[in-house]
């Protein structure tokens, strides 16, 4: 399963609103995360089967989406939500699993 | 606290072979399945291979099957990758990641800082 992410590169200011997508191949039910990864960082778990949000994840997080179709929004930005942002599909787990190639939100 | 210290990292030349490990602590290792994750210098995440609890249940890329075997000692909270047959592409960093409770397949609600191979002649 492939997944592809939109856009690469995202150039917004702090308080926007961020909305990033992540298609897949064929699909994955809701059997999607999202992860963050700063410079230099592991990445970091942010929400998981698709609308779930991780252990200590702030409310401005969200994910939704089902199928081949997903969307993680970020409602207002903070400065420390820059970042690459990355989906992870794990339909069919332990067969392959997959991320996406990665968006990154910038500062504009 | 949940900490996850890889090591066995190094430069190797193509075709030898390399054995990464994790010690795992903070949590009740043999509770969850476990992953490992790499990423090359600039790139994005690769899954490379995870398996459950009790190794009942085992994954590859497949850009690794065949070369790459994964293993866990429950006893030792320790977690192995087997490199064999290492080529140029598999130079990058490489995550052990803990898997999220009952989601074996959502690779890391929990990182270590990683371990970095570099396999050049």
């Amino acid at each position: 399963i492939v997944l592809t992410q939109s856009p690469a590169t995202l150039s917004l200011s702090p308080g926007e609103r961020a909305t990033l997508s992540c298609r897949a191949s064929q699909s994955v039910g809701g059997s999607l995360a999202w992860y963050q990864q700063k410079p230099g960082q592991a990445p970091r778990l942010l929400i998981y089967e698709a609308s779930n949000r991780a252990t200590g994840i702030p409310a401005r997080f969200s994910g939704s989406g089902s199928g081949t179709d997903f969307t993680l929004t970020i409602s207002s930005l903070e400065p420390e939500d820059f970042a690459v942002y990355y989906c992870q599909q794990r339909r069919g787990w332990p067969s392959a699993l997959t991320f996406g190639g990665g968006t990154k939100v910038e500062i504009k | 606290e949940v900490q996850l210290v890889e090591s066995g990292g190094g430069l190797v030349q193509p075709g030898t072979s390399l054995r990464l490990s994790c010690v795992a602590s903070g949590f009740t290792f043999d509770d969850f399945a476990m992953h490992w994750v790499r990423q090359a210098p600039g790139k994005g995440l690769e899954w490379v291979s995870g398996l459950n609890w009790n190794s009942g249940g085992i994954g590859y890329a497949a850009s690794v099957k065949g070369r790459f075997t994964i293993s866990r000692d429950n006893t030792k909270n320790s977690l192995f990758l087997q490199m064999n047959s290492l080529r140029p592409e598999d130079t990058a960093l490489y995550y052990c990641a803990k898997a999220a409770r009952y989601y074996a397949g959502v690779v890391g609600d929990s990182w270590g800082q990683g371990t970095l191979v570099t396999v050049s002649s």
